[in-house]
């Protein structure tokens, strides 16, 4: 069975620019959930997705949102990119309210 | 807001030997769990060990157990017999188990686990 998958593996942008980035749950589940890993600050909470709608939102500017689609993989949007948003993204995946998540290898998003 | 505290940056221990990793947690809320997850240099988090808060009995899992103190919002995960393997960032975290607090996982800021042969 395949777990979390996420894309790309690495993604350079300039300043201002946007990104986009990508998850596939695993086969069966529902909830989606987005943290970033920045250097020396654990994993902040983004947004969580379940059936379609975002549930929770953590403590992030309106310029990251995102959305899942009827499949229930998901993707995460970053504009009007800043330096300090050069992190790890995480992506993770839940049956529904599960709680056993299981989390994808991330996204290293790079932004100059 | 619930905050997770891990006040260990890094730790170190012998293959063989047994090392205990601190966290401390802040909330108002009477349900919830918590949970120690691994990340090696893969950065892929796994799942070491679940508590739940109403079970007065620590969990266990295989070489890793805990030490789970409600009153004190103490949360310590104890690793017997360190094996090489072990090497990785552990996080603490923590979950409501209440809607309205939302589902997402609260983590500590990750302790760096150094084993030596």
């Amino acid at each position: 069975e395949a777990g979390v998958t996420q894309s790309p593996t690495h993604l350079i942008k300039t300043r201002g620019q946007q990104a986009t980035l990508r998850c596939s749950p695993i086969s069966g589940h529902t909830s989606v959930y987005w943290y970033q890993q920045a250097l020396g600050l654990g994993l902040q909470f983004l947004l969580w997705y379940d059936e379609g709608e975002e549930r929770n939102r953590g403590n992030f500017p309106p310029r990251f949102s995102g959305r899942q689609f009827p499949n229930y993989s998901s993707e995460l949007n970053v504009n009007a990119l800043e330096l300090e948003d050069s992190a790890l993204y995480l992506c993770a995946s839940s049956f529904g309210t599960g709680l056993t998540i299981y989390f994808g290898e991330g996204s290293w998003l790079t932004v100059v | 807001a619930q905050t997770v505290t891990q006040s260990q940056p890094e730790m170190s221990v012998q293959e063989a030997e047994t090392v205990t990793l601190s966290c401390t947690y802040d909330t108002s809320e009477s349900d919830y769990y918590l949970f120690w997850y691994k990340q090696p240099p893969s950065r892929q988090m796994i799942l070491v060990i679940r508590q739940e808060a109403y079970k007065q009995q620590n969990a266990t899992e295989n070489r890793f157990s805990v030490n789970f103190q409600k009153a004190a919002k103490s949360f310590s995960l104890k690793i017997s017999d360190s094996q090489l393997g072990d090497a990785a960032m552990y996080f603490c975290a923590y979950r409501s188990a209440h809607s309205n607090s939302g589902y997402a996982l609260n983590f500590g800021k990750g302790t760096s686990l150094l084993v030596t042969p």
